[in-house]
C-alpha cells in the first residue's frame, strides 16, 4: 500500500522548458492537493482537486496547470519553466476536506536553470 | 486572508525534557488543525488532528491542545528523544477549504 506516490522526486530543468509531476494515490481519496515548499514560507497551496474532472486553483497557481482525468491522479504541469519555480513540490489527498487528516507524497525537488 | 504563525523556528532541547511547540492562527473559523512532522528530505506526516469542536488530542507522548477563540495551538511533546528531532508544522483548514501552513518549528533532541 503505496498511498500518495509522486514521480519524478527529483529534476533540473532549463529555463523554458516544460515538464509534469506525477501524484498517483491509491487510497481512493477524494481531494488531491499541490503544494510547494520554500524556505521561510511554509507549504503554498497551488492547485487543487475536489473529485475526478474538477481542479481549482489554490494561493499560488500562475504559471501552472493541473489535471485529473482519472480519481486515482493528478497531474502537475509546468509549460515553460522559470528560475521562480525552483522548489519542493508536495502531492496531497484527503478523504474529504474539512475533518480528515492529509496525506502527503514524498515530496519532488524541482531545480530550473 | 489566514495566516499562520509558529514559534520558535528552531528549538534544542536535552534528551528527557518535556517541550512544548506554539501555533497561532489569524482567523478562527477553521474546521480543524492539523500537526505534521517532516523529517529532513522528506514528505508530511501527519501527528493530530483537532476538529474545531475539541479541546485536544493525544498520541502516546504528544498532546495537542486547540483553543479556537484565541487562534492558538500548542504541540506538547513528553520525555523527548532524538527520534524526535524533525521539524514540525502546523496547518488549519478555514473556510477556502484549504490548508494553511505554519513555517515550521526545527526541534532538535540532544542525546
Amino acid at each position: 500500500n503505496a498511498g500518495v506516490t509522486q514521480t519524478p522526486k527529483f529534476r533540473v530543468l532549463k529555463t523554458g522548458q516544460s515538464m509534469t509531476l506525477l501524484c498517483a494515490q491509491d487510497m481512493n481519496h477524494e481531494y488531491m492537493y499541490w503544494y510547494r515548499q520554500d524556505p521561510g514560507m511554509g507549504l503554498r497551496l497551488i492547485h487543487y482537486s475536489v473529485g475526478e474532472g474538477t481542479t481549482a486553483k489554490g494561493e499560488v497557481p500562475d504559471g501552472y496547470n493541473v489535471s485529473r482525468l482519472k480519481k486515482q491522479n493528478f497531474l502537475l504541469g509546468l509549460e515553460s519553466a522559470a528560475p521562480s519555480q525552483t522548489s519542493v513540490y508536495f502531492c496531497a489527498n484527503s478523504l474529504e476536506d474539512m475533518n480528515t487528516e492529509a496525506f502527503f507524497g514524498q515530496g519532488t525537488r524541482l531545480t530550473v536553470v | 486572508k489566514q495566516e499562520v504563525t509558529q514559534i520558535p523556528a528552531a528549538l534544542s532541547v536535552p534528551e528527557g525534557e518535556n517541550l512544548v511547540l506554539n501555533c497561532s492562527f489569524t482567523d478562527s473559523a477553521i474546521y480543524n488543525l492539523q500537526w505534521f512532522r517532516q523529517d529532513p528530505g522528506k514528505g508530511l506526516t501527519s501527528l493530530l488532528l483537532i476538529q474545531s469542536s475539541q479541546r485536544e488530542q493525544t498520541s502516546g507522548r504528544l498532546n495537542a491542545s486547540l483553543d479556537k477563540s484565541s487562534g492558538r495551538s500548542t504541540l506538547y511533546i513528553a520525555a523527548s528523544q532524538p527520534g524526535d528531532s524533525a521539524t514540525y508544522l502546523c496547518a488549519v483548514m478555514g473556510s477556502a477549504r484549504q490548508l494553511t501552513f505554519g513555517s515550521g518549528t526545527q526541534l532538535t533532541v540532544l542525546p
